[in-house]
């Protein structure tokens, strides 16, 4: 069965600080993964994605990989209050569905 | 550029009525997925279809619900019989499988669905 795992939190950050969100999952056939954000009754917005080991920066966001641990990370540098949110972290095999984390409650503290 | 469209934004059924959910994908875009949220859940796969196949139902219940996805016309799921516990956000999204594994999936609004 294909699982993934985050810290359900609440993660307290200082405004401008660096975030930092986790994941592993089970599958190693995994080929894909991505970063959603989610905020209180909405929809799942996307961050990032990234399929290679290694890091992947975009602006303030940098997802890193690494295939040999199942593990992937997500860094949020000068965080804002706008950046608090659930973020949630999925992964796919192929043309599967997504299978998600149930999410990391993030709170950027002001 | 619409994004992916889904409607009717909310839905409130008594139990034992049928649910119809509604999603057109974005422009370019021929594959569909179904997600469903329950409250405080994780969201999960239900579906995937292309036009006119159904790819990969593995996360649909057995019994009381469908989905399909015409020709023309937006994608449909479908909850026959509704009961209180299916009761949550239902979430399509859509990619244009240009080749890879890393296509996107792109999230339309959700239909919350509330049974009564």
């Amino acid at each position: 069965q294909k699982e993934v795992e985050q810290n359900s939190g609440p993660l307290s950050v200082p405004e401008g600080a660096i975030a930092s969100l986790n994941c592993t999952y089970s599958d190693r056939g995994s080929q894909s993964f991505f970063w959603y954000r989610q905020y209180s009754g909405k929809s799942p917005e996307l961050i990032m994605f990234i399929y290679s080991n290694g890091d992947k920066e975009d602006g303030r966001f940098t997802a890193q990989l690494n295939k040999a641990s199942q593990y992937v990370s997500l860094l949020i540098r000068d965080s804002q209050p706008s950046d608090s949110a659930t973020y949630l972290c999925a992964v796919v095999r192929g043309a599967d569905g997504l299978t998600f984390g149930k999410g990391t409650h993030l709170i950027i503290q002001p | 550029n619409a994004g992916v469209m889904q409607n009717p934004r909310h839905l409130v059924r008594r139990r034992g009525q049928e649910a119809r959910l509604r999603c057109s994908p974005m422009k370019g875009h021929s594959h569909v997925y179904w997600y469903r949220q329950l409250p405080e859940e994780g969201l999960k796969f239900m579906v995937y279809l292309q036009k006119e196949n159904i790819i990969d139902e593995s996360g649909m219940p057995k019994e009381r619900f469908s989905a399909e996805f015409p020709k023309e016309g937006p994608s449909i799921l479908r909850i026959q019989q509704v009961v209180r516990g299916d009761s949550a956000a239902y979430f399509c999204a859509s990619s244009p499988r240009d080749g890879g594994a890393t296509d996107t999936q792109y999230f339309g609004p959700g239909t919350r669905l509330t049974v009564l």
